[in-house]
Parts: C-alpha cells; sequence; structure tokens
C-alpha cells in the first residue's frame, strides 16, 4: 500500500529537549516536505526536498532542521524545543515528474510545554 | 495580500443543497490548481485537480478563472459527508523547482 508514515503520532515534550520526528514513504516519490498547520494559519511549508542531499527552506523554517541522505525518509529535528513549536505537523511526497499529487502522512501532535 | 486566499466559512448547508466556494490567488504565472479535503485533525487528501476547461467528478465540479485568478469548487446535493475543510492549492514552478501553496481553507457544514 502506498503510504506516508510520521513517528510519533503524538508528542508532549519540555522546552530544550531535543526531538526528531521520521517521515517515511514508500512511493520512491523524489519530492518531499514538512507542513505545520496552526489554527487561523492553515498550512505552511518548514523544509522541503527535492532529491536525496538536497534541501532548501520553506515559509517558516526557523528552530527547525532537515535531513535527506535516503530518497525515503526525511526527518524532522528540532534542536531546542519552543513553545511557539506546539502544533500539528504534516509530512508529505509527491513526484517531480507529475501528477503533482501531495500525499500526506497521518500528523504528529507535538505540544512543548 | 496572501498568495493564496480562501473564504475561511463555515459555510452551512442544508443536505441535499447546493454549495460553491472560491479561492483566489495572487500569482499569475501559477501552473496548477487541486482541491483538497481535510478531515478535523486528519490528512489532507487530494480531492481533485483543476483544469482550465474546468472539470466535474461526480458531485463536485471544479472552475478555474486565469483572467481573474480563482479556482472554485461546487458541490451538489449535498451529503453529510461532505462536511470537511476543503483546501485549494496552487503549483508554481520556482527556480529551486515545484512550489505549492496551501490556501487556509474553507469549512463545510452539511446538516440535517
Amino acid at each position: 500500500e502506498a503510504q506516508v508514515t510520521q513517528n510519533p503520532r503524538y508528542l508532549i515534550t519540555v522546552t530544550g529537549k531535543k526531538l526528531t520526528v521520521t517521515c517515511s514513504q514508500n512511493m520512491n516519490h523524489e519530492y518531499m516536505s514538512w507542513y505545520r498547520q496552526d489554527p487561523g494559519l492553515g498550512l505552511r511549508q518548514i523544509y522541503y526536498s527535492m532529491n536525496v542531499e538536497v534541501t532548501d527552506k520553506g515559509d517558516v523554517p526557523e528552530g527547525y532542521k532537515v535531513s535527506r541522505k535516503e530518497k525515503r525518509n526525511f526527518p524532522l529535528i528540532l534542536e531546542s524545543p519552543s513553545p511557539n513549536q506546539t502544533s500539528l505537523y504534516f509530512c508529505a511526497s509527491s513526484s517531480m515528474s507529475g501528477p503533482y499529487e501531495q500525499y500526506f502522512g497521518p500528523g504528529t501532535r507535538l505540544t512543548v510545554t | 495580500r496572501k498568495e493564496v486566499e480562501q473564504d475561511p466559512g463555515p459555510f452551512n448547508v442544508p443536505e441535499g443543497a447546493t454549495v460553491a466556494f472560491n479561492c483566489t490567488y495572487s500569482n499569475s504565472a501559477s501552473q496548477s490548481f487541486f482541491w483538497y479535503r481535510q478531515d478535523c485533525r486528519k490528512e489532507p487528501k487530494l480531492l481533485m485537480s483543476v483544469y482550465s476547461s474546468g472539470n466535474e467528478d461526480g458531485r463536485f465540479t471544479a472552475q478555474l478563472n486565469r483572467a481573474s485568478q480563482y479556482i472554485s469548487l461546487l458541490i451538489r446535493d449535498s451529503k453529510l459527508s461532505d462536511s470537511a475543510t476543503y483546501l485549494c492549492v496552487v503549483r508554481e514552478i520556482k527556480a529551486a523547482g515545484n512550489k505549492l501553496t496551501f490556501g487556509g481553507g474553507t469549512r463545510v457544514l452539511v446538516k440535517p
């Protein structure tokens, strides 16, 4: 089954404690992306990657890091989480050559206290 | 001005009625357009792509108006299960590759 998986699905943590949210896709997609969704602000792109070792900032990259060492995985790293990073996070992937439908993971609800 | 704007709603729709709403975009060079559906706290899922000539998928009709820079979604014979947030998505081609921009979503509530 074609899918994007994210782990963990729910996480409560404290300010400053480094964490990683994993994302994996099994569709051999070149393009992967991280979004955060907050009430009233919609989906905002954090980082994206067009292929292995190719990553770039989205609209709200501050406080986040990513890596793309393998095509299927695109982890999101919060080196020093802060309460304003409390949000619902989605990973997504798509083909670069069309169709451009983005497949989303189930989401990770992060709370930073 | 936001790149992609939607009326947040909610649109309260009686079951069986028709509802329509628009999404405006600011970049006239935008290439592709999509409607996604998102249920509460779940991941967005593609509802339909929007083609230049307009397209229909069952009870859903999407239109593109490039001159006025908006796309629209019309839902006929609304079902209770159509209650969701509908996200407009615009694809642009940037130097770094494709960029997808999401609108804030339009919430639709279908009531008996």
